[in-house]
């Protein structure tokens, strides 16, 4: 059964600085998305990754991939407040694109 | 159009009640799901839909009831919910039974 976790649950940062947030899952998985969730709303897209050593980047956000080590980081460069929201990573089960969730990382960028 | 769109945005019922939420892409997507959110957790799946036929069912209760009338339309019929079923609930598409899932605003629903 896949298994998806991340790391922190919650991070609390200041405004300019950098962090990582971390997900790892259990079994092979060919795609893996990151979703922005904020309070009462619906998820956004933010990337997919499609391979090994793959690497997505948008404005502060970037997201890497390590199938080997079945991993795969969000790094925020220079926080600013709007950054805040949980952070879903979710790996795709296989051919029925059955997506299965990380716990979700609460961010809260402090001004 | 990229939106997904699903209404009702609120909607209270109580234990005997039935009621259907509905969801809405013209994306041109063949592949549709119901998930179901529950506060601070993860989205859960629930149905997914891939060319208008079920191919996946997670073990859901028969109070719930999915239907596809066509390839734009998912609706989620209610009938003898329980409280423990008050939650978000999240449609999403997607191109192909692979590929991003767009989804939309979500129906919160309360079960009284």
């Amino acid at each position: 059964e896949l298994k998806v976790e991340q790391n922190p649950l919650f991070l609390s940062m200041q405004e300019g600085k950098n962090y990582t947030i971390y997900c790892n899952y259990s079994t092979t998985s060919d795609r893996l998305y990151w979703y922005r969730q904020d309070p009462g709303k619906s998820l956004e897209s933010l990337f997919v990754l499609l391979s090994n050593g793959a690497v997505k980047q948008e404005g502060r956000l970037m997201a890497s991939l390590d199938t080997k080590a079945r991993l795969s980081t969000l790094h925020i460069t220079a926080a600013v407040h709007d950054l805040s929201a949980t952070y879903f990573c979710a790996v795709d089960g296989g051919a029925t694109n059955k997506l299965i969730f990380g716990t979700g990382t609460l961010l809260a960028v402090q001004p | 159009d990229t939106e997904v769109t699903q209404t009702p945005k609120h909607l209270v019922m109580g234990m005997t009640n039935k009621k259907s939420l509905k969801c809405e892409q013209h994306m041109g997507h063949r592949a549709m799901y119901w998930y179901k959110q529950k506060a601070k957790k993860p989205p859960e799946l629930m149905f997914v839909y891939s060319y208008e036929k079920l191919s996946i069912n997670e073990s859901v209760p028969s109070r719930f009831s999915p239907e596809c009338p066509n390839s734009s339309l998912l609706n989620l019929h209610l009938h003898a919910l329980q409280p423990e079923d008050s939650a978000l609930y999240l449609c999403a598409s997607s191109r192909l039974a692979t590929g991003t899932q767009y989804f939309g605003p979500g129906t919160r629903l309360l079960v009284l």
